[in-house]
């Protein structure tokens, strides 16, 4: 049973292009969290999703960040016109059903190292 | 608004000593707790998940103890070993909006000395 896959595991980009991060959840998962960490911080969350609908994007950039999860596929982040402030590690996470209730555990992927040069 | 800290930021000790990581929370109301270790490069690995109603979490050498009404946590690593290097999250649930969302300190970066 593999667990949250994430590619790239690391990304380069300069100023101005396009990043795209993908996240395939746990077998049965059917929610997603994307949360970033900055160097010296703590993880920050982003968004989090259910197939075709984002739940909550309170901690997402208002501006070029968006995200989807789609019926099929890996879920997406896309990070527009990246600049240098958007280097961090971005990791995803997964859980079964029942997103807020005490026993429903995340599990994390190893991360999306973003560099933008 | 949910704050998580986590003192020491860094911790060295050597080999074979008992350390205990400690991790503070403001919102008392929470659904559980966990504790991670991130190797440097990778990701999360979860160690200890103690529910808002448990005391605490024993798995190997690592135990965890929380006391929700204080706002406060513990790790504690027996006979620790060089292996035991990295950075150790701790991160808390919130009830309420946003519950689904992890509040996560910035983490005590451990390095034990051969």
């Amino acid at each position: 049973n593999a667990g949250v896959m994430q590619n790239p595991r690391h990304l380069v980009r300069r100023r101005g292009q396009e990043a795209r991060l993908r996240c395939s959840p746990m077998k049965g998962h059917s929610h997603v969290y994307w949360y970033r960490q900055l160097p010296e911080e703590g993880l920050k969350f982003m968004v989090y999703l259910q197939k075709e609908n984002i739940i909550d994007e309170s901690g997402m950039p208002k501006e070029r960040f968006s995200a989807e999860f789609p019926k099929e596929g890996p879920s997406i982040l896309r990070i527009q016109q990246v600049v240098r402030g958007d280097s961090a590690a971005y990791f995803c996470a997964s859980s079964p059903t029942g997103a807020d209730s005490s026993y429903n555990e995340q599990f994390f992927g190893p991360g999306t190292r973003l560099t933008v040069l | 608004k949910q704050e998580v800290t986590q003192i020491p930021a860094a911790l060295s000790v050597p080999e074979g000593e008992n350390l205990v990581l400690n991790c503070s929370f403001t919102d008392s109301a929470i659904y559980n707790l966990q504790w991670f270790r991130q190797d440097p490069g990778k990701g999360l690995t979860s160690l200890l998940l103690i529910q808002s109603s448990q005391r605490e979490q024993t798995s190997g050498r690592l135990n965890a103890s929380l006391d929700k009404s204080s706002g406060r946590s513990t790790l504690y690593i027996a006979a620790s070993q060089p292996g035991d290097s990295a950075t150790y999250l701790c991160a808390v649930k919130d009830i309420g909006a946003g519950s689904y969302q992890l509040t996560f300190g910035k983490g005590t970066k451990l390095s034990v000395i051969p």
